[in-house]
């Protein structure tokens, strides 16, 4: 599986936006870039994906630098309720039903506190 | 909104003893998988299982461990001889009609093995 790097934690104060970065070299074509995060003392939970073009939901955005070698998370105003470990994570298509059936490979992801 | 249930939240078991944890997937999903997370550390997968059978497991995955789909809605982890080392939160997680798709986690079960 392609690899992510990402930084281990971040600060941002409250309703102020934060770019969580995730750099992602040797990315394949046919991986799509998905974002979890991870409320404390809570399961995962799905945040957005894309592919190529920059991508836009009720949660966040995500810009994803032209060569697709990084991509960065953008929560526009920040809560107090954002404060959670988000994981950036490679997933290939491709891959989903073959040797890696739709699993998810979590790093250990960037800290992200959030001071009101 | 639909969402997956765990139970129980907290299962206190005595080391050798065999638990079952319980998971009821949302309803129109077809893959379900199973996580789990030692205090401190990062997510790891377990287990996949898609059309009433395992499609892919970790090392992890043990033949201590097992799943089953008993009834069409719940799926469930045993553990049949629990060690220490089996002490975790232990997440359960489905997707929708493809495994690309975006998987939607429960609260998981916190597993304290004495």
């Amino acid at each position: 599986d392609a690899k992510t790097t990402q930084p281990n934690s971040m600060e941002s104060n409250e309703e102020e936006p934060v770019h969580l970065p995730c750099n992602h070299s040797t990315i394949s074509g046919t991986d799509y870039i998905h974002w979890y995060r991870q409320l404390p003392s809570q399961g995962p939970e799905y945040v957005i994906h894309g592919l190529t073009s920059n991508v836009n939901n009720r949660m966040a955005s995500l810009a994803i630098a032209e060569d697709r070698k990084s991509s960065t998370l953008i929560l526009h105003r920040a809560t107090l309720r954002d404060a959670a470990v988000y994981y950036c994570i490679l997933r290939d298509p491709a891959n989903a039903g073959g040797t890696s059936y739709g699993k998810l490979t979590f790093g250990q992801g960037t800290i992200l506190t959030v001071h009101p | 909104e639909p969402e997956v249930t765990q139970t129980p939240s907290h299962q206190v078991t005595q080391m050798g003893q065999e638990v079952i944890l319980r998971c009821v997937p949302i309803s129109n999903h077809l893959y379900f998988y199973w996580y789990r997370q030692i205090l401190g550390q990062k997510v790891e997968f377990l287990v996949s299982f898609y059309n009433n059978e395992i499609s892919e497991k970790s090392e992890i995955f043990d033949d201590q461990f097992s799943v089953e789909r008993p009834d069409g809605s719940n799926f469930t982890l045993k553990i049949r001889s629990t060690k220490l080392e089996d002490s975790a939160m232990y997440f359960c997680a489905s997707s929708e009609t493809s495994p690309i798709n975006e998987q939607f986690f429960g609260p998981g079960t916190r597993l304290t093995v004495l």
